[in-house]
């Protein structure tokens, strides 16, 4: 049973658009939320994370969007470029736990 | 400051040998884990490990599957009798355990294992 669930599969945007990807989760307990970028044969790599005491986060191009009653949080990448063309996962995890909970992935193109 | 390593890049094992795949955690990190990443699909947890200590290895199959972290060495996953599902991508993860980034979890290359 998969304790975060991201969508979509897959998404192709223009360079220059904004790509949203969305995440949910069932379990209350979790308390950090990292996304993570993957080049194919590399491993992932962190790129933003938030906690729940804040609703947004921004780095650069890279935003979290955070919804703690609903359970859903968002990632959404401004003015989208080629080198974005990766493939993008969400996760979970309870402070004391370590252990991440994945999202299936979003495979992002960007078409110059 | 080196990241977290992995070695092999790239294994090939016929069914029914054994497979040993090493990881040696960024500098300062004291906490190692182990996740396996099957085609088009998210990482799935394996193991969780501090020196010398199994901390949660609920992810692990019950059979074939063991790892490892030793006060000296990198850690260790090791899979005893491989069998064609076992191919699959594994990645291991570091942290630093302390601190306010104390569950920033870091990944290396990882290993792609491919049993023929």
């Amino acid at each position: 049973q998969q304790q975060v669930k991201q969508s979509p599969q897959s998404l192709i945007v223009q360079k220059g658009g904004i790509s949203i990807i969305n995440c949910a989760y069932e379990n209350t307990a979790f308390d950090y939320f990292p996304w993570y970028q993957q080049f194919p044969g590399k491993g992932p790599a962190l790129l933003i994370a938030i906690r729940p005491d804040v609703s947004e986060k921004k780095e650069g191009r890279f935003t979290i969007s955070f919804n703690k009653s609903a359970k859903q949080f968002s990632l959404h990448i401004m003015d989208s470029q080629p080198g974005d063309s990766a493939t993008y996962f969400c996760a979970a995890s309870i402070a004391n736990d370590y252990k991440l909970s994945f999202g299936a992935g979003t495979t992002v193109t960007v078409r110059a | 400051n080196a990241g977290v390593m992995q070695n092999p890049r790239h294994l090939v094992r016929r069914r029914g040998q054994e497979a040993r795949l090493r990881c040696s955690p960024m500098k300062g990190h004291s906490h190692v884990y182990w996740y396996r990443q099957l085609p088009e699909e998210g990482l799935k947890f394996m193991v969780y490990l501090q020196k010398e200590n199994i901390i949660d290895e609920s992810g692990m199959p019950k059979e074939r599957f063991s790892a490892e972290f030793p006060k000296e060495g990198p850690s260790i996953l090791r899979i005893q009798q491989v069998v064609r599902g076992d191919s699959a991508a594994y990645f291991c993860a570091s942290s630093p355990g302390q601190g306010k980034k104390k569950t920033e979890a870091f990944f290396g290359q990882g290993t792609r294992l491919t049993v023929v």
